[in-house]
């Protein structure tokens, strides 16, 4: 099976550059989510999603979009790139959300570094 | 702001010690509780959970809740070097989006068993 995908695994971009992160999932679950992590610091939420068509803003939404097509598929693009977004991110998904649900299938993570 | 709170280390204890891993948290509505081991370089994987106040033992974890005190914690007995890593609480907590509930992250706690 192979869960999460998360493409590509590194990346370096220039200042004001775009560029989409791609993740997939093949377990068919509903609710996805895209982390980001510094060095030093837990995971914070950009964006996630509750199914297709739906998307919402998480802790650290700015300069990220997301779009959420089919179950499948939750790519995350950055618009203008800053070395604010370098950063280790992580594509995650969950079958379900409630009180006393909290595990998350994550991605083997995009390595970022904005110059 | 909900918050996670733990001491992010490092935290070195010998092969055959107990480490302790500690984490506290801000919302009270919070329902359930999580810990995730994260490898150098790796992406979070889950190791235990608790819902209820007590004590939550699986093999050499155990998995600590008190509710009124807002304190979780984890103790691995018989510590191996291959416990080496950073541990991430995380704590599920109501979100005013359409997710219904979130996942909110402390910063982390590296340990390392030392042979």
């Amino acid at each position: 099976n192979a869960g999460v995908t998360q493409t590509p695994k590194f990346r370096i971009l220039k200042i004001g550059q775009s560029m989409t992160l791609q993740c997939a999932q093949d377990m068919n679950h509903n609710y996805m989510y895209w982390y980001r992590q510094d060095p030093g610091m837990g995971l914070k939420l950009i964006y996630y999603s509750v199914g297709a068509g739906i998307t919402d803003k998480g802790e650290v939404p700015n300069g990220y979009n997301v779009s959420r097509s089919t179950t499948e598929d939750f790519p995350l693009r950055l618009e203008l790139a800053a070395p604010s977004q370098t950063s280790v991110y992580f594509c995650a998904s969950t079958p379900t959300r409630g009180p006393n649900t909290g595990e998350l299938f994550f991605g083997e993570g995009s390595r970022l570094t904005v110059l | 702001q909900k918050e996670v709170e733990q001491n992010s280390g490092p935290l070195s204890v010998p092969e055959g010690a107990i480490a302790s891993l500690n984490c506290t948290y801000s919302d009270r509505g919070s329902q359930s509780f999580f810990w995730y081991r994260q490898y150098s370089g790796k992406s979070p994987e889950l190791i235990m959970f608790i819902y209820s106040n007590g004590d939550k033992e699986d093999g050499r974890f155990t998995a600590q809740l008190n509710k009124a005190s807002q304190y979780v914690s984890l103790l691995i007995r018989d510590s191996q070097p291959s416990d080496s890593a950073t541990y991430l609480c995380a704590v599920n907590t109501p979100y005013s989006g359409a997710g219904s509930y979130q996942l909110t992250f402390g910063k982390g706690t590296k340990l390392s068993v030392i042979p």
